[in-house]
């Protein structure tokens, strides 16, 4: 059965330092997602994107956080200076359509941020 | 702003038994809603997706309502057996957005 997959599992980086964390979606998915998980708390939505572009994103999105599709199979979440607080589980997920059409977004395993 | 409350945040039954997960949810306008469960340090897995114009959803043992009106979505779960201890999560689909937004989750353990 198809699956997100994600890499690596666990990235541990030093404040300040930049940190990438890739993510293969489902092959036929056209829309993209990114959410983390601060230990504790809930699941928040960070980021959607489709056709390239990003199409919603939420206030924790800001200029430090950047997502790209740089090839066919590929999405990428880059942090450009890390903080202490952006420790948390960084999950992807995709889905076939616009979710609001009716479909599932499936989520990968997730990757583990820890900034020292 | 959607605010998604599950009640309660931990059970713990003997297996066999069968239980429902209350999820309750502020602004009726949702698109669908979600139940995933997920196992500690572990990405999340989609259980059922409810439409909301649908009351009911059903995959084996697992039973989803919805009532969007008054905002309260339900997870029933049949026959429960030690696999099924996890944190079970829902989901509403915000109207106007893509966002899925979760509640903290309910804390299942099936003693066998």
């Amino acid at each position: 059965e198809p699956e997100v997959t994600q890499t690596p599992s666990h990235q541990v980086t030093q404040m300040g330092q930049e940190v990438i964390l890739r993510c293969v979606p489902i092959s036929n998915h056209l829309y993209f997602y990114w959410y983390r998980q601060i230990l504790g708390q809930k699941v928040e939505f960070l980021v959607s994107f489709y056709n390239n572009e990003i199409s919603e994103k939420s206030e924790i999105f800001d200029d430090q956080f950047s997502v790209e599709r740089p090839d066919g199979s590929n999405f990428t979440l880059k942090i450009r200076s890390t903080k202490l607080e952006d420790s948390a589980m960084y999950f992807c997920a995709s889905s076939v359509r616009w979710a609001p059409l009716g479909n599932e977004q499936f989520f990968g395993p997730g990757t583990r941020l820890t900034v020292l | 702003k959607q605010e998604v409350t599950q009640i309660p945040a931990a059970l713990s039954v003997p297996e066999g038994e069968n239980l429902v997960l209350n999820c309750s949810f502020t602004d009726s306008a949702i698109y669908n809603l979600q139940w995933f469960r997920q196992d500690p340090g572990k990405g999340l897995t989609s259980l059922l997706l409810i439409q909301s114009s649908q009351r009911e959803q059903t995959s084996g043992r697992l039973n989803a309502s919805l009532d969007k009106s008054s905002g309260r979505s339900t997870l029933y779960i049949a026959a429960s057996q030690p696999g099924d201890s996890a944190t079970y999560l829902c989901a509403p689909l915000q109207g106007g957005s893509e966002k899925l937004v979760f509640g903290k989750g309910t804390k299942l353990t099936v003693n066998p």
